[in-house]
C-alpha cells in the first residue's frame, strides 16, 4: 500500500497566487488532517475531516480551505498566497478519532515569495 | 489550550551513549504519542502510551508516561546514527475525544559516529 501520498513535494509561489496541495490515502481511513510545520515550532493543525463531506477548523485555519468529497482525498487550497504561508505541509490520516495513530505523508515544502 | 514542552530542544550524543528526551504537558495528560521525523520526511509513529505508569519499548527505545507529573520520557539506549532525527511528542486535547493531536516543538537528535 502507498499509505498517504502528497503532491507536489516542492512548490514556489508568488504572493497572491493560489494553489491546491493534494493528499490521498489508500487505507480507507475516516479521519484526515492537514498540519503545517514551521522551523522550531512543531506542527500546527490547519483543518481536519472525520469523514467524507465533513470538515472542521483546527488551530490555524486562516488563509486555507479544504474539501472532502471522497474518503480517499483531502485537498488543501491556498487562495491568496502570503509569505506567512511559507512552511512544510503534512497530510495525515487515521482510521478513527480517539486513540488511533496517525499516518503521515512525506510533506510539501512551500515557499511564497 | 494545552501545550506540550519538550526538552532538550536539541541534543548531540556520541554513538553508543544513552539519552533521554522529556515531554511535559500544561494540562492533564490522558495519553501521549511519540513520533520520529527524519530530515525532509514525514513523521513515523513510534509509540503510544495511554495509562499512567505505562512503559513501552521498541528495540532500543523506551517511553514512559507519568500522569502525576503530566510528563513522558523517551529513552534511547546505546544510540546509533540511525536514531538521528527529530522526536516529537503529541497529545489529544480533551482526552482524545476529537482525534486531532497537538504536538511539541520537537527535539533534534544528532548522533556522532
Amino acid at each position: 500500500n502507498a499509505g498517504v501520498t502528497q503532491t507536489p513535494k516542492f512548490r514556489i509561489l508568488k504572493i497572491g497566487q493560489s494553489m491546491t496541495l493534494q493528499c490521498t490515502q489508500d487505507m480507507n481511513h475516516n479521519y484526515m488532517y492537514w498540519y503545517r510545520q514551521d522551523p522550531g515550532m512543531g506542527l500546527k493543525l490547519i483543518y481536519y475531516s472525520v469523514g467524507a463531506g465533513i470538515t472542521d477548523k483546527g488551530e490555524v485555519p486562516n488563509g486555507y480551505n479544504v474539501s472532502r468529497s471522497t474518503t480517499e482525498d483531502f485537498p488543501l487550497r491556498l487562495e491568496l498566497a502570503a509569505p506567512s504561508q511559507t512552511s512544510v505541509y503534512f497530510c495525515a490520516s487515521s482510521l478513527a478519532g480517539g486513540w488511533e495513530k496517525l499516518f503521515f505523508g512525506s510533506g510539501t515544502q512551500l515557499s511564497v515569495l | 489550550s494545552q501545550e506540550l514542552e519538550q526538552s532538550p530542544q536539541s541534543l548531540i550524543v556520541q554513538e553508543g551513549k544513552n539519552l533521554t528526551i522529556n515531554c511535559t504537558s500544561s494540562k492533564t495528560l490522558y495519553g501521549l504519542y511519540w513520533y520520529k521525523q527524519k530530515y525532509g520526511e514525514g513523521l513515523i509513529f513510534l509509540m503510544m502510551l495511554q495509562k499512567g505508569g505505562e512503559e513501552k519499548s521498541h528495540e532500543k527505545i523506551t517511553a514512559k508516561l507519568d500522569e502525576k507529573k503530566q510528563q513522558s520520557s523517551l529513552h534511547i539506549t546505546a544510540s546509533q546514527p540511525s536514531h538521528a532525527g527529530i522526536y516529537l511528542c503529541g497529545a489529544a486535547p480533551n482526552g482524545g475525544s476529537q482525534g486531532n493531536l497537538i504536538f511539541g516543538k520537537g527535539t533534534k537528535l544528532s548522533v556522532k559516529p
